[in-house]
């Protein structure tokens, strides 16, 4: 069966960087892309961007565009977002989400940034 | 940049049909999904490609797109059903960037 297990929370301070990973099994890693997902606590969803798994094309949402690499592993079926100079505004749950459909999601990392 | 607008809030009571709307000016091109999520989970997916049901997702689901609006539509809505829905599709711009509404909480009681 097709699973995304995503990193565990991390607890950040301003300005620091953060990647979380996400371990996709049950399928070709290398025939499907990876979306990033967040949501901010008692916020809706917001799109972050993606990477394909084939070629390592990727497509960053224009508020992230220099804080946010996205990255691929594809000998261990493993996909990171990176985001750097983090501020608090970028509190959330992060998901990974198997494109193009969102149809398989991780279980979602909580990253907290506080001084 | 390209937005979705959803409706924060509808009630309907058990058994009666829910509607939620999305309205985008890019949906006459592209396609919409919807996305339910209950509390403290990951989404799942209910409609894709604006009408196509995943197996799994009960029949009483159904998604439907007519010019700038997509309609996510519950015919005989259970309690269950009560959760966070969100809409997904991408600008037409070129960039194919994708945007989430801004989510509809449904009340089932």
């Amino acid at each position: 069966q097709v699973q995304l297990v995503q990193s565990g929370a991390e607890v950040k301070k301003p300005g620091a960087s953060v990647k979380v990973s996400c371990k996709a099994s049950g399928y070709t890693f290398t025939s499907y892309g990876i979306s990033w997902v967040r949501q901010a606590p008692g916020q809706g969803l917001e799109w972050m961007g993606w990477i394909s798994a084939y070629n390592g094309n990727t497509n960053y949402a224009q508020k992230l565009q220099g804080r946010v690499t996205m990255t691929t592993d594809t000998s261990t079926s493993t996909a990171y977002m990176e985001l750097r100079s983090l501020r608090s505004d970028d509190t959330a749950v992060y998901y990974c989400t198997r494109e193009h459909l969102f149809d398989y999601w991780g279980q979602g990392t909580l990253v907290t940034v506080s001084s | 940049s390209y937005e979705l607008t959803q409706p924060p809030s509808v009630s309907v009571s058990p058994g009666q049909t829910a509607r939620i709307t999305c309205s985008g000016d890019a949906l006459p091109k592209k396609y919409a999904y919807w996305y339910q999520q209950k509390s403290g989970q990951a989404p799942v997916l209910v409609i894709y490609e604006d009408s196509k049901r995943p197996s799994g997702i009960p029949e009483r689901f159904s998604g439907s797109s007519s010019g700038t609006m997509a309609t996510l539509t519950i015919s005989g809505a259970q309690v269950e059903d009560e959760a966070d829905y969100y809409c997904y599709s991408t600008d037409s711009s070129g960039n194919h960037r994708g945007v989430f509404g801004g989510g509809t909480k449904l009340t089932v009681l």
